[in-house]
């Protein structure tokens, strides 16, 4: 069983499209994780979420909104893609805000 | 500002030989360190991790790293480098008062010579 699980792992769409990635971790965590791997493979927090609560928002474009459900669900909304919004996107979960990180397999988004 | 500091963008080795992949890291309190595994087009694996006690911790497919305060630094080390390990290597800092995100290093490309 994958522990944190991400679709669609590819995606390929046009500029000014709206695309989710949906994620789903049955680890039994309370917290989640997006990070974005830009195209020099550096990779940087965008969102966490605690409890289905909001808890960290690095500076991301409000194009970007996250959405938790319930806590095993962290999706990503994606508004008005641009091309600069290529990139991989890792899910992630952990069990409080102090403790080992674990990552989807990634979906890697390309807008043309 | 915390930060994470990989110093050596790619290394090669050959098959069977040792390897040190080096990690320095900027924190002002005690340091939840990481090192993470990223094969080419897969997810990230942790493979080892260091919260507190021993300072030489051990991790999955023969990995271990050291930390050292008085360096900020916590290296990776295998003795016997295998052509399976050639990937991409990032280590990374938990700030775990910051609603426990991560600040990754830039990465290490690890090339394996037969």
């Amino acid at each position: 069983d994958t522990a944190v699980s991400q679709t669609p792992k590819y995606l390929v769409t046009q500029m000014g499209n709206d695309k989710s990635i949906k994620c789903e971790q049955n680890l039994g965590h309370d917290t989640m994780y997006w990070y974005k791997q830009d195209s020099k493979k550096f990779l940087k927090i965008m969102f966490s979420y605690n409890n289905k609560e909001l808890i960290i928002n690095e500076t991301v474009p409000n194009r970007f909104s996250p959405k938790s459900p319930d806590k095993a669900h962290l999706n990503l909304h994606i508004n008005s893609l641009e091309l600069g919004d290529s990139a991989v996107y890792f899910c992630a979960s952990s069990q409080g805000t102090g403790n080992t990180i674990y990552f989807g397999e990634g979906s890697w988004l390309t807008v043309v | 500002a915390q930060s994470v500091t990989q110093p050596d963008i790619h290394i090669t080795v050959s098959e069977g030989a040792s390897l040190e992949l080096r990690c320095n890291y900027s924190y002002g309190a005690t340091p939840y360190l990481f090192w993470y595994v990223q094969s080419p087009g897969q997810g990230l694996q942790l493979l080892l991790k260091y919260f507190s006690g021993d300072t030489l911790v051990q991790g999955i497919k023969g990995f271990e790293a050291e930390f050292k305060r008085s360096q900020s630094s916590f290296n990776l080390r295998k003795p016997s480098v295998h052509w399976s390990d050639a990937a991409e290597y990032f280590c990374a800092v938990g700030v775990g008062n910051q609603g426990g995100k991560l600040i990754f290093g830039q990465g290490t490309e690890l090339s394996v010579k037969p």
